[in-house]
């Protein structure tokens, strides 16, 4: 099986734009969540996103939005960037079933933020 | 909130000692705990991980994991290090629920010198 795949991997953007990042999740998995992951603060929760609808959410602003598609594949979308964004966003899915209640992480994308 | 504590930010050693790495958490309920590790410029890889059960658990390349209920703990610890094992660690925990937040530690930097 394929695990999880990010796009892209590397991303440069300025102040005030916006960015849109991608996920895959492992053919099967229907949870996906994303974290955020900064030498200061470590890995931090975003949301979860589970048969197309956010299950749970992380403490961001408002700026930071996701989705997900009939297929599980998902989409984190960062609006009016700011310095503090430039961080590595990780993604992660899970098979539906609790007992089976690990996560499998991508790559990541890394955003620099100039 | 649910919170974890790596006390050990930076540990370097040398090949053939023994390792442990501490993890506290804090939550009253039910939870199940994971290590995770990050080889330099890999992705986020599962070590181990408790759901239930006998509290030690034991995981890929040698590691192992002890809960301590009483004590809020699941410290790391493996009794020979090689070099391959210079990574981050990351100390994990979510509820027993279907929701998939995963909580992490600070991590811990582990240089291994040959």
């Amino acid at each position: 099986k394929a695990g999880v795949t990010q796009t892209p991997r590397y991303l440069i953007k300025t102040r005030g734009q916006q960015v849109t990042l991608s996920c895959s999740p492992i053919s099967g998995h229907r949870s996906v969540s994303w974290y955020q992951q900064t030498p200061g603060q470590g890995l931090q929760f975003l949301f979860e996103y589970f048969s197309e609808t956010q299950r749970n959410k992380g403490n961001f602003p408002g700026r930071f939005s996701g989705r997900q598609f009939s297929n599980s594949r998902s989409e984190m979308n960062v609006s009016t960037l700011e310095l503090g964004d430039s961080a590595l966003y990780l993604c992660a899915s899970r098979p539906s079933e609790i007992a089976k209640n690990i996560q499998y992480f991508g790559a990541g994308t890394r955003l620099s933020v100039l | 909130a649910q919170s974890v504590s790596q006390h050990n930010h930076h540990v370097i050693l040398s090949e053939a000692a023994s390792l442990e790495l501490g993890c506290n958490y804090s939550y009253g309920g039910t939870v199940n705990l994971f290590w995770y590790v990050q080889y330099p410029g890999q992705h986020l890889q599962l070590l181990l991980k408790y759901f239930s059960g006998d509290p030690l658990v034991k995981g890929i390349k040698g590691f192992e994991a002890e809960f301590i209920k009483s004590k809020f703990s699941f410290n790391l610890r493996k009794p020979s290090e090689q070099w391959s094992d210079t990574a981050e660690y990351f100390c994990a925990v979510n509820r027993n629920t279907g929701f998939q937040k995963l909580v992490f530690g600070t991590g811990t930097r582990l240089l291994v010198s040959p």
